[in-house]
């Protein structure tokens, strides 16, 4: 069956360290990933977007693996803040024949203490 | 940019009520939108597919006469839950983005809290 994970236990850091969130799918075959961020009570914000031919995507802060041989992708917040604490969300976009839709694990709960 | 408006964000009301839910994007014209359910510590289910000018195409399971979804412009969707009972009591999320393909984020809207007694 078809399935994408996040672990569902949250996920505890210090102030500056490194958080690494993952998300692993089962019999799809993704064109793209997604990763968003959601508040409580607010609609997820998108964050970064990799191509199943890139391996690695940064922006700022944030960095992003896409290792489609694991079917699996990393989430990486360096030198995390308290401010950084949220649900994080990744997202598989099967491309451009499915218009668009994304298909959500259920995320992972950051918690940044100062 | 691309900001995209919800609204109400929250409606409690009885049993038997019919319950509209409006999507907007402010700043650009949205060929697709897309509505979610979230219940608590859950993901975000999708609901249907929304065009503008055409008929939604709704997720297995869920049922078109009971969630009426209506994609008048290039700017706003509505999501009407008909004769709403307590099981229909979510979190419900719309979205949109700038083409009906894939590698485009969606920007969504802050969801409305819909609780029915």
């Amino acid at each position: 069956s078809q399935k994408i994970e996040q672990n569902s236990e949250a996920l505890n850091i210090q102030e500056g360290k490194t958080a690494t969130l993952t998300c692993n799918y089962t019999n799809y075959s993704p064109a793209y990933l997604q990763w968003y961020r959601q508040d409580p009570g607010r609609g997820p914000v998108f964050l970064l977007l990799i191509r199943e031919n890139e391996k690695e995507k940064r922006k700022e802060r944030l960095k992003v693996t896409f290792d489609t041989t694991l079917k699996q992708s990393l989430f990486h917040i360096t030198a995390s803040q308290p401010a950084d604490s949220a649900t994080y969300l990744c997202a598989l976009d099967l491309g451009s024949s499915n218009t668009g839709k994304l298909i959500f694990g259920q995320g992972t709960t950051l918690q940044v203490k100062p | 940019g691309a900001v995209v408006s919800q609204h109400p964000s929250r409606v409690i009301c009885k049993s038997g009520t019919s319950v509209k839910i409006e999507c907007r994007s402010l700043d650009f014209q949205a060929t697709t939108m897309f509505w979610y359910r979230q219940f608590p510590k859950q993901s975000l289910m999708l609901m249907a597919t929304s065009n503008e000018g055409s008929k939604a195409t709704y997720e297995q399971g869920v049922e078109k006469d009971k969630f009426l979804i209506n994609h008048a412009s290039l700017t706003l969707s509505t999501l009407t839950v008909t004769s709403a009972h307590p099981e229909d009591s979510s979190f419900y999320i719309c979205s949109a983005s700038l083409k009906g393909s894939g590698n485009q984020p969606q920007h969504f809207g802050d969801g409305t809290r819909l609780s029915i007694l």
